[in-house]
């Protein structure tokens, strides 16, 4: 079943500004993850956010996690152009016994103009 | 690049003919997952091995076979597929425990004619 849901579904901006992406997702998670994917390619992970953390920072890019509102948030601050891509969040919501694996959600299409 | 390599890149295949992608993984991760990705739909796991076990099967059709002969290699073997089948196929692999974050391979960009 479909777990994280990502809004907006596209978004336009210049270049040099601020981009947010949003990602809701319905059940308890252990950590939430945001990958990247240039058209055609494979994803690239970005930066994990655990549970029990509320915001984490790793470079341009800031994720904040709201446990109470099952909700997630994207900042690529100073955008650029290469930052074009698909941009997807992963819940970890594994349950202790079953298999581990990660739900995706369907992903903003980010397009950064020069 | 990741440390994920998948071969072929692209696949053109009929529905009759048989077909295996490969993907190698040079992580020493102890898993590996097959994803299928479709224009405008979420990602969707296909397989998961962990110590080249099968852990996982969402219920993909049984034209779709894989194989986990070790740890650093796994296989999608392909056998009368439908158009419907077309789609990037993407590899993981991760470490079964801890934080799982997972690595992805390029993609084989398959179409079914």
């Amino acid at each position: 079943s479909q777990q994280g849901e990502e809004d907006p579904q596209a978004l336009s901006i210049q270049e040099g500004e601020n981009a947010t992406m949003n990602c809701s997702y319905k059940t308890s998670i252990n950590n939430l993850q945001w990958y990247r994917q240039n058209s055609g390619r494979g994803l690239v992970h970005l930066i994990l956010i655990r549970s029990n953390e509320r915001e984490k920072h790793s470079g341009r890019l800031r994720v904040t996690l709201d446990t109470s509102k099952k909700s997630s948030s994207l900042l690529i601050t100073a955008s650029r152009a290469a930052d074009t891509a698909s941009y997807f969040c992963a819940t970890d919501d594994t349950v202790s016994g079953s298999a581990r694996q990660l739900t995706f959600g369907s992903g903003t299409q980010l397009t950064v103009l020069p | 690049e990741t440390g994920v390599t998948q071969t072929p890149r692209h696949l053109v295949m009929g529905m009759t003919n048989k077909k295996s992608l490969k993907c190698e993984q040079h992580l020493g991760h102890n898993a590996m997952y097959w994803y299928k990705q479709s224009a405008k739909k979420p990602l969707e796991l296909m397989f998961v091995y962990s110590l080249e076990e099968r852990v996982e099967n969402n219920s993909v059709p049984s034209r779709f076979s894989p194989e986990c002969p070790n740890s650093s290699h796994l296989f999608l073997h392909l056998h009368t597929l439908q158009p419907e089948d077309s789609a990037l196929y993407l590899c993981a692999s991760s470490q079964f425990q801890g934080t799982y974050e997972q690595y992805f391979g390029p993609g084989t960009r398959l179409t079914v004619t």
